[in-house]
């Protein structure tokens, strides 16, 4: 199984203030032969399922705010959130979908206001 | 749009087996897979497995094999996850969740509410 690993497990942020999340894959999931990042960014709240925020590792979902990017390829992804809000305090989870009947997730980064 | 309802919370014994659902409606369900997630109280997502809504194919994780049956009903347009031989770390909140694309088995969306199950005895 790919092992996704992200970075920090929790941090806190400002209200305003840009918030980064770290997640890196063991092995890549940058698929050649169409140049796609096989990687997903979720945003989960307090007794609700997991959202999705962002897929092929930088589109960002439809009616996602534009505070929220991705970055990266290969091994080493980022989500940014470019002015911390209130309504962001959340868990956020990265999902590696190379290997497509053997899906795994980060372990979660919580995300606070400090 | 697009929906995916699951039935309610469970309370199991060890040993015991328990069946969740997931109603699904707002789009053509044979077109679209259908996956099993869960998540451990305060812990992580875990993927459980994926059936095609169109002919029944199963791909289970290896840690689930043989424990766990994924099946649908296109009448009801449901999908079902029966987990057996239940055990204390059983206990998560269980969620079933589409394969976004027609065909395609990528990142999931939609997700179902989640169904928790506790096993105690």
């Amino acid at each position: 199984d790919i092992v996704m690993t992200q970075s920090p497990d929790s941090l806190a942020v400002s209200l305003g203030e840009r918030a980064t999340i770290n997640c890196k894959s063991s092995q890549s999931v940058l698929y050649r032969s169409n140049n796609k990042n096989y990687l997903a960014w979720f945003q989960q709240k307090p007794r609700q399922p997991p959202k999705l925020l962002i897929y092929w590792a930088s589109t960002r979902e439809s009616g996602v705010p534009d505070r929220f990017s991705g970055n990266g390829s290969g091994t080493d992804f980022t989500l940014t959130i470019s002015s911390l809000q209130a309504e962001d305090v959340a868990v956020y989870f990265c999902q590696q979908y190379y290997t497509a009947f053997s899906l795994t997730f980060g372990g979660g980064t919580k995300v606070n206001i400090k | 749009q697009v929906q995916l309802v699951q039935s309610g919370p469970e309370v199991k014994k060890p040993g015991a087996s328990v069946k969740v659902s997931c109603k699904a409606s707002g789009y053509p369900f044979t077109r679209y897979g259908i996956n099993w997630v869960r998540q451990a109280p305060g812990q992580g997502l875990e993927w459980m497995g994926w059936i095609s809504a169109d002919n029944d194919n199963t791909n289970y994780a290896p840690k689930f094999q043989g424990r766990v049956t994924m099946t649908t009903d296109t009448s009801t347009t449901t999908a079902y996850m029966e987990l057996r031989s239940l055990r204390s770390d059983d206990t998560a909140i269980y969620y079933c969740a589409r394969d976004p694309i027609a065909g395609m088995h990528l990142w999931l969306d939609p997700w179902g509410q989640g169904t928790l199950v506790t096993v105690s005895s």
